[in-house]
Formats: C-alpha cells, structure tokens, sequence
C-alpha cells in the first residue's frame, strides 16, 4: 500500500538558517509523483513544490528545494534562508499516475517554528 | 489563480443535524475532493469527484455523502452529524491529469466544524 512518512513532529530552526523536512514514501508503482504543501496557522493548505518519479533533476522553487533521493524513497524538503513567516505545518504528499484521478495521500505533517 | 471557496471559515451545529459544507472553484477543474483534517492524522480522503454527477469513494466516507450537480460545485454532507464529526474540513480542485503531470491540487481555506 502507498504511504507517506514524515517522522518530525516538530522542528525548530534559527531565522535565516537552512533546515531540511523529511519525508519517505513507499509504493511499488514506478510512476508516481510528490508534493509539499505549507499550511499556515490561518488553515489555508498552499502548493510548494513538486517532483516526479522520472524527472532527472530535483526540483527547486525559489527558497524550496527537493532532496530527491529515489533509491532510498525519501523526498526532503530543503528550506534556504528561513523566515519567520515560514513558522507553519507541512505536508508531504504523493500522488500515484495511471487512474488515480490526481488523488493525494498525505503524510501527518512537521511543524516547523521559526525562532528569530 | 485559482480561487477555491469555501462557504464558512466556522461551523457550530448540534448532533443529529444534517449539515451541508459547499465549496466552489472558479477554474474549470474536473476533479474535486474533500478531506477531514484531524491533529497527528493529517489530511483523509472522504470523497472526490472527477466529473459533473460522478463520485467516488475516498478512505473514510462514512457518516458522509456529496453532491456535484455543476461542475463547479461540489458539496459535503453530513447525514446526521456526531461529535466524532468535529474538525478541520478542506477542499481541493486539480485539473484533470494527464499520466503524468505536475498539476496541484488547489485548497480552499478550510471549514473549521464544531458538533456539539
């Protein structure tokens, strides 16, 4: 069955420093896709980030990177420079193609508190 | 951008009521989902539709049903509402995808329900 781990419950990085979200997925599909979201404490879910199974590169979104590791099945989020206003829960996601409708399984979220 | 709406931010209802949560996108998506969001369980898949009158089963669909009568508008109901029923609600629209695509899913800004 396809799952997303996240194993931080909560992380806390000084501003301006870097900081990495793990996530690890499991599915035997080869064709499958990963997002991150940001869900700040007003409840909006925002798109971050994606990645697919086939792209070559990792994916980078401004101050968002993708630490894209296939062989281990983890998909870390990289975030440069952190700012207050990246205090926020986030969510990794995957989403498996061939029928799936786009549907998305999600992992339990990091809370990641930015200290200034 | 895409705009999806929710119709509440807050909801107060008392066990045994039927309780409609409407959301509404403005860009013509065809697939659309709800999830309930629950503290250390993430986001579940109650529902989604891919097309005007059609739906599908997510993970937890019951003590819920949905309606999508145009296909801008997909609706949540809670047959009779149980305090178990109490949490974050959101809604999602995604264009529908190709095998392979980068295309997000799209939130609303979440219906915080309370049964009482």
């Amino acid at each position: 069955a396809q799952k997303i781990t996240q194993t931080q419950p909560g992380m806390f990085v000084q501003e301006k420093e870097a900081v990495t979200l793990d996530c690890t997925y499991d599915t035997s599909d080869p064709s499958y896709g990963l997002f991150w979201y940001k869900q700040p404490s007003s409840g909006e879910m925002i798109f971050l980030i994606y990645q697919g199974s086939y792209d070559q590169q990792n994916a980078t979104e401004g101050r968002y990177s993708l630490n894209f590791q296939k062989a281990r099945k983890s998909a870390n989020l990289v975030i440069s420079a952190s700012q207050l206003g990246d205090s926020a829960m986030y969510f990794c996601a995957m989403t498996i193609y061939g029928g799936s409708q786009g549907n998305l399984i999600f992992g339990k979220g990091t809370k990641l508190s930015v200290k200034p | 951008d895409v705009k999806v709406t929710q119709s509440s931010r807050y909801l107060v209802k008392r066990t045994g009521e039927k309780v409609f949560l409407e959301c509404v996108q403005d860009m013509d998506h065809e697939n659309m989902f709800w999830y309930r969001q629950d503290p250390g369980l993430g986001l579940r898949l109650i529902y989604f539709s891919y097309d005007v009158k059609m739906k599908e089963k997510g993970d937890i669909p019951e003590g819920y049903s949905v309606s999508r009568e145009k296909k801008e508008r997909f609706s949540l109901i809670l047959e009779s509402a149980s305090t178990n029923q109490t949490s974050m609600y959101l809604c999602a629209s995604r264009v529908a995808g190709t095998t392979r695509g980068n295309q997000p899913q799209h939130f609303g800004d979440g219906t915080r329900l309370s049964i009482l």
